[in-house]
């Protein structure tokens, strides 16, 4: 029963490196979401999906791009890393949008150098 | 976009105290949550409130979504060195992009024992 699972856990990168970080989830779940955490900034959502092959942006979607190919699974893209995007990052599911208890992954901190 | 207001930012109590956070916000929420985070861990939802007015309780803590559905409170009774994370409140609404949650910025607590 793994819940959300997210990699890697830790990300260090150069400025205008591109990479991946992946957010998978095995509980058949149709809405999936990526928020970025920074101190003193609460959580802030940057992208979504409420199912395969739907994505939307949210509050901070600049420079990061999603897809969702499979319920299971949705990446966010980082295109050309900034420092302004270093920050811990969360994927989280629920079973639809509006849906309570959203499940969280672990994180993933990212520092852009 | 809507935002909440959190408060307070942070907070040091001895352990055995209780604790009070609020969060209020501009517009109105049909659901309010309050989450924990762990250090180096996704937020976990703690209580979930559906109705304007409503006061549940989880164990130690206590939440009441208010009157005016633009606010709630978050009370830990008795606190103990567990307790010690991040706070946060959650407001979501119903249909389309309003079922995201917007998160406060979050109250840090910590306990010394």
């Amino acid at each position: 029963n793994a819940g959300v699972t997210q990699t890697p856990k830790f990300q260090v990168l150069k400025t205008g490196q591109s990479m991946t970080l992946q957010c998978a989830q095995d509980m058949n779940h149709e809405y999936m979401s990526w928020y970025r955490q920074d101190p003193g900034m609460g959580l802030r959502l940057i992208h979504y999906s409420v199912g395969a092959g739907i994505t939307d942006q949210g509050e901070v979607p600049n420079g990061y791009n999603v897809s969702r190919s499979t319920t299971e699974d949705f990446p966010l893209r980082l295109l050309s890393a900034a420092p302004s995007q270093t920050s811990v990052y969360f994927c989280a599911s629920s079973p639809s949008l509006g849906a309570l208890g959203y499940t969280f992954g672990s994180g993933t901190r990212l520092t852009v150098v | 976009g809507q935002q909440l207001n959190q408060s307070p930012q942070s907070m040091f109590i001895q352990e055995g105290e209780d604790v009070s956070m609020n969060c209020t916000s501009s517009s109105i929420f049909n659901t309010w949550l309050w989450y924990k985070q762990d250090p180096g861990e996704g937020p976990v939802l703690l209580i979930a409130l559906y109705k304007a007015g409503e006061l549940t309780s989880n164990g130690r803590l206590t939440a009441q979504f208010g009157i005016t559905r633009k606010d709630s409170f978050l009370n830990i009774s008795a606190s103990i060195p567990s307790d010690v994370g991040i706070y946060f409140c959650a407001g979501q609404n119903y249909g389309g992009s309003q079922g995201n949650l917007i998160f406060g910025k979050g109250t840090k607590l910590s306990v010394k024992p």
